[in-house]
């Protein structure tokens, strides 16, 4: 089946850090890939995607580039800030399945000042 | 961009007593809407797809007969958890699909944070 396997967590860094979360896929078909926030107590939000290989998602200051020949989809951001202290989730999404994502199991970023 | 809501943000509850949790997409019509569990510290867990104007589908391990889900319009589901135990305490989320762009993106609600006591 399909599933999404993310960098285990917790991650702490310091402010200004350089940030990278791995995130590798395996799907029957060619999928959508997503990264998702949650900030505590809050459900989730989008913050970048990709349709297609190459693609590259971008979004305050965070990247990530659909790696078909390496089923991946890193996610990366160069400096980071205490406000970008969440959970991160990876996700892939088919057109079959009725559009159902799989989530990776999520990892919680930490940047202390 | 879409906007998902849920209603309520919080709900304690009486065991044994039943609870309905609101889902609505506010500026897209979803026909196909899905309803997740999240326990502290964990992923998401699918419970079960929620279509418009059928029955909803549900994710293996989930009881249909406990966890109603109807979706009687296409910018309304509702997740109504009935008998509930304290065990089934945890937070909802809901999500909606819009189907437009082709890339199958969701739209997650804010979640509901559900305490049965």
């Amino acid at each position: 089946g399909d599933s999404v396997t993310q960098m285990e967590g917790p991650v702490t860094l310091s402010e200004e850090a350089f940030l990278t979360i791995n995130c590798t896929y395996t799907a029957t078909g060619y999928p959508s890939l997503f990264w998702y926030v949650q900030y505590p107590g809050e459900g989730l939000q989008l913050l970048l995607k990709a349709t297609k290989a190459d693609d590259k998602g971008s979004n305050k200051g965070f990247e990530a580039t659909y790696r078909k020949e390496t089923t991946s989809f890193h996610l990366e951001k160069g400096s980071v800030q205490v406000s970008d202290s969440a959970v991160y989730f990876c996700a892939l999404s088919l057109g079959t399945n009725a559009g159902k994502s799989t989530f990776g199991d999520g990892t919680t970023l930490t940047v202390k000042p | 961009g879409a906007v998902v809501s849920q209603h309520p943000s919080r709900v304690i509850c009486k065991s044994g007593t039943s609870v309905k949790i609101e889902c609505r997409s506010l500026d897209f019509q979803a026909t196909t809407m899905f309803w997740y569990r999240q326990f502290p510290k964990q992923s998401l867990m699918l419970m079960a797809t929620s279509n418009e104007g059928s029955k909803a589908t549900y994710e293996q391990g989930v009881e249909k007969d406990k966890f109603l889900i109807n979706h009687a319009s296409l910018t309304l589901s509702t997740l109504t958890v009935t008998s509930a135990h304290p065990e089934d305490s945890s937070f909802y989320i809901c999500s909606a699909r819009d189907l437009t762009g082709g890339s199958y993106e969701q739209y997650f609600g804010p979640g509901t944070r559900l305490t049965v006591t």
